[in-house]
């Protein structure tokens, strides 16, 4: 099971881009990275997930390098609305086990 | 709306009570799970069914007992809590029991035991 590093908090402010830097030095291969957004009081919400490279639908971009050893969780232009815990988990393709979360990164963004 | 549906949203309960937690999901998916995330604490995994089966147990107290009639209900019933047991209630489902295949949570249920 591959233990992910991320900051415990992060602030900005309202227009700006927020990367998230997720650690996971003992990713396998089978493994893929997957990022969760949490509202309080709420159930989390998938956000992206990818292998390698670099991901982008309509919320965020995801960036991993070739060593797959850390990613990026890329949020542009945020709002107030942003405000929330985002989660990264390294999760195995072949496996049947549920979803495991961290502490993840309280990000506040302040008007 | 996530397609996940659980109620009550808020219960407060005795500690010799009885109660129950419901989850509905409408999106045809086979797994179901229950998390609890206390106060300041991670999501918790407490119990996952695969197809109405019980493939999980993460070594949750007796007082909780999970109940899967059909792919698309999952119950928490709950008996002479503590007041430790005060947390937010999720259910989730997805298309598979594992991890990669993205899971919908519901909304939570605020548990409070006095």
């Amino acid at each position: 099971l591959a233990k992910t590093t991320q900051p415990i908090s992060m602030d900005s402010y309202e227009g700006q881009e927020v990367n998230i830097t997720c650690s996971h030095n003992n990713i396998a291969t089978n493994d893929y990275i997957t990022w969760y957004q949490q509202f309080p009081s709420q159930g989390p919400r998938f956000i992206i997930q990818g292998y390698k490279t670099k991901v982008t639908n309509e919320v965020a971009s995801l960036f991993i390098p070739a060593d797959r050893k850390s990613s990026t969780l890329s949020l542009p232009r945020v709002s107030l609305s942003d405000t929330a815990v985002y989660y990264c988990l390294v999760v195995e393709d072949t496996g049947r086990r549920a979803l495991t979360f961290g502490s993840g990164t309280r990000l506040q963004v302040q008007p | 709306e996530t397609g996940v549906t659980q109620t009550p949203r808020h219960l407060v309960m005795g500690m010799t009570n009885k109660k129950s937690l419901k989850c509905e999901q409408h999106l045809g998916h086979n797994a179901m799970y229950w998390y609890k995330q206390s106060a300041k604490k991670p999501l918790e995994l407490m119990f996952v069914y695969s197809l109405e089966e019980r493939v999980e147990n993460n070594s949750v107290p007796s007082r909780f007992s999970p109940e899967c009639p059909n792919s698309s209900h999952l119950f928490l019933h709950l008996h002479t809590l503590q007041p430790e047991d005060s947390a937010l209630y999720l259910c989730a489902s997805s298309q598979f029991p594992n991890e990669v295949t993205e899971a919908f949570f519901g909304q939570g249920t605020r548990l409070t035991v006095v």
